[in-house]
């Protein structure tokens, strides 16, 4: 049973559309994220919400919304895809005794 | 900017070898934690060593932590074809803020 689950896997989507990704985690976990990974690599840290409270929200445009309608749960939604949103969005949850992240799979963006 | 950063960027070695990669991060943390990417997944948890820790072994990899130099590194012994991936570092600066960088890609050749 997957422990934290993203769907889609994969989104291939046109400029100016609007798209969200689902995020799901088993584990009991109080706090959950978003990560960007960008084609260099570099994970950078989007929000974070803790009992579906938003905790962490970092330089992100307001085109991106993130939701958590409860602690099990944390989706994203992009207004106004542009070119640049093109990555891998990762979903986490954090375990609270040891501060380690559980990852999902990620899902592929990429913006036409 | 980034609070981790790993050196090298790519490492290739023979199967059977050891690999060596370093992190360092700029402000204190409370504690420091690699993690492994296979090409095409989520990232995996593979070890933490705490801001008072020197020194922290599991398995085959050994992570080495010096808070006065700000760095880290990680040690993956007699390595193995599986061990192909991607490593991060990540800080953890306050209770719910990790900071990873851009990763060492490590390919081991058979």
């Amino acid at each position: 049973d997957t422990a934290v689950s993203q769907t889609p896997k994969y989104l291939v989507t046109q400029m100016g559309n609007d798209k969200s990704i689902k995020c799901e985690q088993n584990l009991g976990h109080d706090t959950m994220y978003w990560y960007k990974q960008d084609s260099k690599k570099f994970l950078k840290i989007m929000f974070s919400y803790n009992n579906k409270e938003l905790i962490i929200n970092e330089t992100v445009p307001n085109r991106f919304s993130p939701k958590s309608p409860d602690k099990a749960h944390l989706n994203l939604h992009i207004n106004s895809l542009e070119l640049g949103d093109s990555a891998v969005y990762f979903c986490a949850s954090r375990q609270g005794n040891t501060g380690e992240l559980f990852f999902g799979e990620g899902s592929r963006l990429t913006v036409l | 900017s980034q609070q981790g950063e790993e050196d090298p960027q790519a490492l290739s070695i023979q199967e059977g070898e050891n690999a060596t990669m370093n992190c360092s991060y700029k402000t204190s943390i409370n504690n420091l934690q690699w993690y492994r990417q296979n090409s095409g997944r989520g990232l995996v948890h593979l070890i933490l060593i705490r801001s008072n820790e020197r020194e922290k072994h599991s398995g085959r990899l050994r992570v080495t932590l010096d808070t006065s130099k700000k760095s880290s590194s990680l040690l993956i012994t007699a390595s193995r074809a599986a061990d192909t991936a991607s490593y991060f570092c990540a800080t953890d600066v306050d209770d719910y803020k990790l900071s990873f960088g851009a990763g060492t890609t490590v390919t081991v050749r058979a």
